[in-house]
């Protein structure tokens, strides 16, 4: 069956500008998650969102980062005024209430 | 602080031995544990699970220990085979419904 997706699967922008990355959740998860990975790193937890709960933005790691979800569906993760420092791949996740976490294969950002 | 340390240097083993790759956490009191694989370019793939309350898993060649008073997970890949060649994640669930948080993971290298 269809796996979590994300887009675009690679993404080289200038310094200053913004970009938008997608996922799309298998169908039926309630729990959407983005992480972070710097080029020999682990996951850096970024973002969660739970069914219709506020969704846990504390590892968010500045004002120029944002995500939203519609319902159960798609999320779109947003950087503004992209940094040299946020060059890195935006793994996207999602699971259900009794099942492990589903990854999509990332997106690599790179800012030049 | 809360920490989850693996071993920060690559694990290199023959072929037909076992693998152990080590799992510690202070500041935490999970209710679960699990533990990923990720190979290049990919995102994780869930490997096992184990709750506060289990000792021991296994699956196949796989067998992942919990001690929650020495916080402490061991993951074991039994008759290792080049294939098995990657990095291994562990993450831990605070409660049910939580958001996961990884280790930085453990490159294991099995050579023939």
């Amino acid at each position: 069956g269809a796996g979590v997706s994300q887009s675009p699967s690679n993404k080289v922008t200038e310094k200053g500008k913004d970009v938008e990355l997608r996922c799309d959740p298998i169908s039926g998860h309630t729990a959407l998650y983005w992480y972070r990975q710097r080029l020999g790193q682990g996951l850096e937890f970024l973002i969660y969102f739970q069914g219709n709960s506020a969704p846990d933005k504390s590892g968010l790691p500045s004002d120029r980062f944002s995500a939203e979800r519609t319902g159960e569906s798609v999320s779109t993760l947003t950087i503004q005024r992209t940094q040299q420092e946020d060059s890195a791949v935006y793994l996207c996740a999602s699971s259900s209430y009794d099942s492990p976490l589903h990854f999509g294969n990332g997106t690599r950002l790179t800012v030049t | 602080s809360q920490k989850i340390e693996q071993n920060s240097e690559a694990l290199n083993i023959q072929e037909g031995k076992t693998a152990t790759l080590t799992c510690n956490y202070t500041n935490y009191s999970p209710a679960y544990l699990q533990w990923y694989r990720q190979d290049p370019g990919r995102g994780p793939v869930f490997l096992l699970l184990i709750r506060e309350n289990e000792k021991e898993k296994r699956k196949e060649r796989l067998k992942v220990t919990f001690d929650t008073t020495l916080k402490q997970s061991l993951f074991h890949i039994t008759a290792s085979q080049p294939a098995d060649s990657a990095t291994y994640l562990c993450a831990l669930e605070l409660e049910y419904g939580n958001k996961l948080v990884f280790g930085a993971g453990t490159i294991l290298r099995v050579k023939s």
